[in-house]
C-alpha cells in the first residue's frame, strides 16, 4: 500500500504485561514519529527517528516506553509492564522522501488503540 | 515551550454555512503550520499545509490563513456539507523535519 501501516490495529492486555506496536512508514521515508493520542485530545510527541538514528526521544513518558528502528523502515514502539494510564492511541507518521530536502507534510497512520485492563 | 490552542473544543453548524475554526500558538518562531482532519477510529489526513513565509494557502473548499506575529491561524471551509463532520486539528513544527505540536482540536458537526 501507498500509506503508512501500523498494526495490530487494536490491542487488549492486562495491566503488566509487554505490548509491541509495529509501524511501515511509506517507502522512501526518511523520518518516522511515534504520537501519543489520549481520548478526546490532541496527539503528543513521542520520539523521531531519521533513518536509524533515534533523534528525539524527549517525549517518552517514561523508561517502560522504548522505540526502534534498526533497519530504518519499519519502526516498533514497546511497552513494558504496561499500566492503565497507557490507554491511549498510538499513532506513528513519516515524512522526507529522500529527493526532498524539506519541508514536506507528516502522513499518518491509523493508530493501534491500546486497552490496558 | 510550543502551546497550541483551539477554540471552540466543538461547534455545530447547518448544511451550508461556512466553518471558521480558530487555532493558536504561543511561539511565532514555526517553520510551517498544518491542518488534519481525524475520523472517528482514523488516523489525521494533511489537509494544508502553511510555510512559515506564506499568509494562506487554499485547497478546494478549504482555505488556510497564518499570522505569525499573532500566534494565529484559520481554518476556513466554505459551504459546510455533512460530510464534513469530523475533529479538525491544527499543528505547528519548528524546524523541518522536527515535531508536530498538536492543539486539542475542534470537533465539528455539519446538521443535514
Amino acid at each position: 500500500g501507498a500509506g503508512v501501516s501500523q498494526s495490530p490495529r487494536y490491542k487488549v492486555a492486562k495491566r503488566g504485561q509487554d505490548v509491541a506496536l509495529r509501524c511501515d512508514p511509506i517507502s522512501g521515508h526518511v523520518s518516522l514519529f511515534w504520537y501519543q493520542q489520549a481520548l478526546g485530545q490532541g496527539p503528543e510527541f513521542l520520539t523521531y527517528f531519521q533513518n536509524e538514528a533515534q533523534l528525539d526521544k524527549s517525549g517518552l513518558p517514561s523508561d517502560r516506553f522504548f522505540a526502534e528502528r534498526p533497519e530504518g523502515s519499519v519502526s516498533t514502539l514497546k511497552i513494558q509492564r504496561t499500566q492503565q494510564e497507557d490507554s491511549a492511541v498510538y499513532l506513528c507518521a513519516s515524512s522526507l522522501p529522500r529527493r526532498y530536502s524539506s519541508n514536506q507534510p507528516q502522513h499518518f497512520g491509523d493508530g493501534t488503540r491500546l486497552s490496558i485492563l | 515551550k510550543q502551546e497550541v490552542t483551539q477554540i471552540p473544543a466543538a461547534l455545530s453548524v447547518p448544511e451550508g454555512e461556512n466553518l471558521v475554526l480558530n487555532c493558536s500558538f504561543t511561539d511565532s518562531a514555526i517553520y510551517n503550520l498544518q491542518w488534519f482532519r481525524q475520523d472517528p477510529g482514523k488516523g489525521l489526513t494533511s489537509l494544508l499545509l502553511i510555510q512559515s513565509s506564506q499568509r494562506e494557502q487554499t485547497s478546494g473548499r478549504l482555505n488556510a490563513s497564518l499570522d505569525k506575529s499573532s500566534g494565529r491561524s484559520t481554518l476556513y471551509i466554505a459551504a459546510s456539507q455533512p460530510g464534513d463532520s469530523a475533529t479538525y486539528l491544527c499543528a505547528a513544527i519548528k524546524a523541518a523535519g522536527n515535531k508536530l505540536t498538536f492543539g486539542g482540536g475542534t470537533r465539528v458537526l455539519v446538521k443535514p
